[in-house]
């Protein structure tokens, strides 16, 4: 148990599907992350967010929507995906964005179909 | 350039010690991590290294780095089956850069 938690754990939704997916911390930490694990490639970085604001977008698709209402909640809002987004999503938190451990979720394990 | 490179595979026998390379390319990072990812679960901070220090030792990890050729290793002493499980390494440039992860077999 890291105190980072995501739900769901396991997602299959369709092509036309809208769907989100959730992290939440409650270590008081102030930077989140999503990271997107596919299999034989590095761990993608998403999404950088800071103080509730967002601070990196890694050049991902618009199909792909955080939200970060704040420090405690990070969404990924998905809609119109493709299957090769079908990957495991983490989410990950930690005190600053600078040299500071970063403490992950189980990760969501999504399908597209 | 942000890169991390890791070999994909490591098996090795119960008992011996196994050795997990890393290559990066940054030289500002300031700190470099070893995760460790078991199956189904999300990654877990095994041990970090500041990039001032060349050597880290914690219970039976020993972590090696050599800054001048951005080498970075983690030694297991006396692996054990429970160590299965994929060994992440990261440099710290402001965000968390991962290689691709080392999948790390302990056979009997």
């Amino acid at each position: 148990e890291t105190g980072v938690t995501q739900t769901p754990r396991h997602l299959v939704m369709g092509m036309t599907n809208k769907k989100s997916l959730k992290c939440e911390q409650h270590l008081g930490h102030n930077a989140m992350y999503w990271y997107k694990q596919s299999a034989k490639k590095p761990l993608e970085l998403m999404f950088v967010y800071n103080f509730k604001e967002q601070t990196e977008n890694n050049s991902v698709p618009s199909r792909f929507s955080p939200e970060c209402p704040n420090s405690s909640h990070l969404f990924l809002h998905l809609h119109t995906l493709q299957p090769e987004d079908s990957a495991l999503y983490l989410c990950a938190s930690s005190q600053a964005t600078l040299n500071t451990e970063a403490f992950f979720g189980q990760g969501t394990r999504l399908t597209v179909v | 350039g942000e890169d991390v490179e890791q070999s994909l595979f490591l098996s090795v026998r119960e008992g011996d010690s196994s050795v997990i390379n890393c290559t990066y390319t940054d030289s500002s990072s300031t700190y470099l991590y070893w995760y460790k990812q078991e199956p189904g679960a999300g990654l877990q901070l095994l041990t970090y290294i500041f990039s001032n220090m060349d050597m880290k030792q914690d219970q039976r990890l020993t972590v090696l780095l050599n800054k001048k050729d951005k080498h970075l290793s983690l030694r297991i002493a006396d692996t054990q089956t429970g160590d299965s499980a994929i060994y992440f390494c990261a440099e710290s440039i402001g965000k968390l850069i991962f290689g691709t992860g080392t999948r790390l077999q302990v056979f009997p």
